[in-house]
């Protein structure tokens, strides 16, 4: 099956710095990658998402790259704020189903 | 919006218990999903359903199966619990083409 790898576990950032997650997959027939933010207590939430036929996409401050040659995609975040604070997953899909990275836990300090 | 309702949020059951955890969607997607998550482990996928009456395994089915009698639910079984099935468990459904993924709000399994 699909293997996604996740880091860092965990990042520190400072009130306006940015944040930089990063993944990668190991089988080039998944097709769909998306980033899901965790607060504590509450579900996955979709933050964002890319098609294999995108190689960047933005919303607002936040935004993934996807290099399918290296098998890799990375979510930035801009401008971070402490609501930004919570536990992000990236995820690949091969077929059916979803296969997640282990989760980075962000703390974003004022 | 689609609702995606799990029936618990938590649970308390004893070793040896046959376990149902329920999942419902109130709308006509077809693929439905049961995660694990723990801390350290991610999200991992236990089993998944394409259509009504139709299942398939995923990473650690070991210990569990699953029933969709209908489209709009989807049950996992612990057929006889054990502490290391202690996680929260998350159903998902899949809104079809590219529209992402869809959570319930989980269900929090501590077998004692």
């Amino acid at each position: 099956g699909e293997n996604v790898e996740q880091h860092p576990s965990t990042l520190s950032v400072q009130e306006g710095d940015s944040a930089v997650i990063k993944c990668t997959y190991s089988d080039s027939a998944s097709n769909y990658f998306p980033w899901y933010k965790q607060e504590l207590g509450k579900r996955p939430q979709l933050i964002i998402d890319i098609r294999s036929n995108v190689g960047e996409k933005k919303d607002q401050r936040i935004a993934v790259t996807l290099n399918k040659t290296a098998k890799h995609f990375s979510l930035h975040i801009t401008e971070t704020q402490p609501e930004d604070s919570a536990v992000y997953f990236c995820a690949a899909r091969l077929g059916y189903a979803l296969n997640f990275g282990k989760g980075t836990s962000l703390l974003v300090t004022p | 919006d689609v609702k995606v309702t799990q029936s618990s949020r938590y649970l308390v059951k004893r070793t040896g218990e046959k376990v149902f955890l329920e999942c419902v969607q109130d709308m006509d997607h077809e693929n439905m999903f049961w995660y694990r998550q723990d801390p350290g482990l991610g999200l991992r996928l236990i089993y998944f359903s394409y259509d009504v009456k139709m299942k398939e395994k995923g990473d650690i089915p070991e210990g569990y199966s699953v029933s969709r009698e209908k489209k709009e639910r989807f049950s996992l079984i612990l057929e006889s619990a054990s502490t290391n099935q202690t996680s929260m468990y998350l159903c998902a459904i899949r809104l079809g083409g590219d529209y992402g993924y869809t959570f319930g709000s989980g269900t929090r399994l501590t077998v004692v």
